[in-house]
């Protein structure tokens, strides 16, 4: 049974450019959350989407935006990227916004964005 | 937000029990207490949660003070791998909103 994958693994950019970040929910999950995690701390919350709809959001400026796919799976892009979104990106996938039976998330491995 | 207290590290031996606190003051009747804990290079992953009694898995323990506003995750036997930064969320079950609101953990170092 796959887990949540991300993509790409890691990835470089300069200030001002754009990116987009990929995520595949474990396998029978609909529902697809992103963190932020700077280093040191923990991760931050960025928004959930759950039937294609982004449900809730942090505290992160519209350059944060997403997608959510019929298959379920999710793409996170921040625009006119700065230096401070240097950071580990993290996706994690629900059954529903909270998966009922478990009442967990289910976390990838992350994609660790640094810009320049 | 996160509205839980733990110390910023621990450290244990290899095959000792290990004991993370974690302070949750002001916690409410609905809340439940759940621990992650992230391995390095890797996202967090579930540990255990519970809301009034104690709980045990395979993974760990949590014990809960009787007043709820404090519990404690156990490692029974600590291992190398068991090395991680652990967090203590507080995870409003009255509600439908699936955020986990992450503090800055309790860093744990395993000694061999």
């Amino acid at each position: 049974d796959a887990g949540v994958t991300q993509s790409p693994t890691h990835l470089i950019k300069t200030r001002g450019q754009q990116v987009t970040l990929r995520c595949s929910p474990k396998s029978g999950h609909d529902t697809v959350s992103w963190y932020q995690q700077a280093l040191g701390q923990g991760p931050q919350f960025i928004f959930q989407y759950y039937e294609e709809e982004e449900r809730q959001r942090g505290n992160f400026p519209d350059r944060f935006s997403g997608h959510q796919f019929p298959n379920y799976s999710s793409e996170l892009n921040v625009n006119a990227l700065l230096l401070g979104d240097s950071a580990l990106y993290l996706c994690a996938s629900s059954l529903g916004p909270w998966d009922e039976q478990t009442d967990t998330q289910y976390f990838g491995p992350g994609t660790r964005l640094t810009v320049l | 937000d996160a509205k839980t207290t733990q110390p910023n590290s621990m450290e244990s031996n290899e095959e000792e029990p290990v004991h993370l606190p974690c302070n949750h003051s002001t916690i409410s009747g609905t809340d439940y207490i759940h621990w992650y804990r992230q391995l390095p290079s890797q996202g967090p992953e579930y540990v255990i949660h519970g809301l009034t009694s104690n709980v045990n898995n395979r993974m760990a323990s949590l014990a809960i003070a009787e007043d709820r506003k404090s519990s404690t995750l156990i490692l029974h036997r600590a291992t190398l791998r068991d090395a991680a930064v652990y967090y203590c969320i507080l995870r409003d079950r009255g509600s439908t909103l699936g955020r986990l609101y992450f503090g800055r953990g309790t860093q744990l170092t395993v000694w061999p």
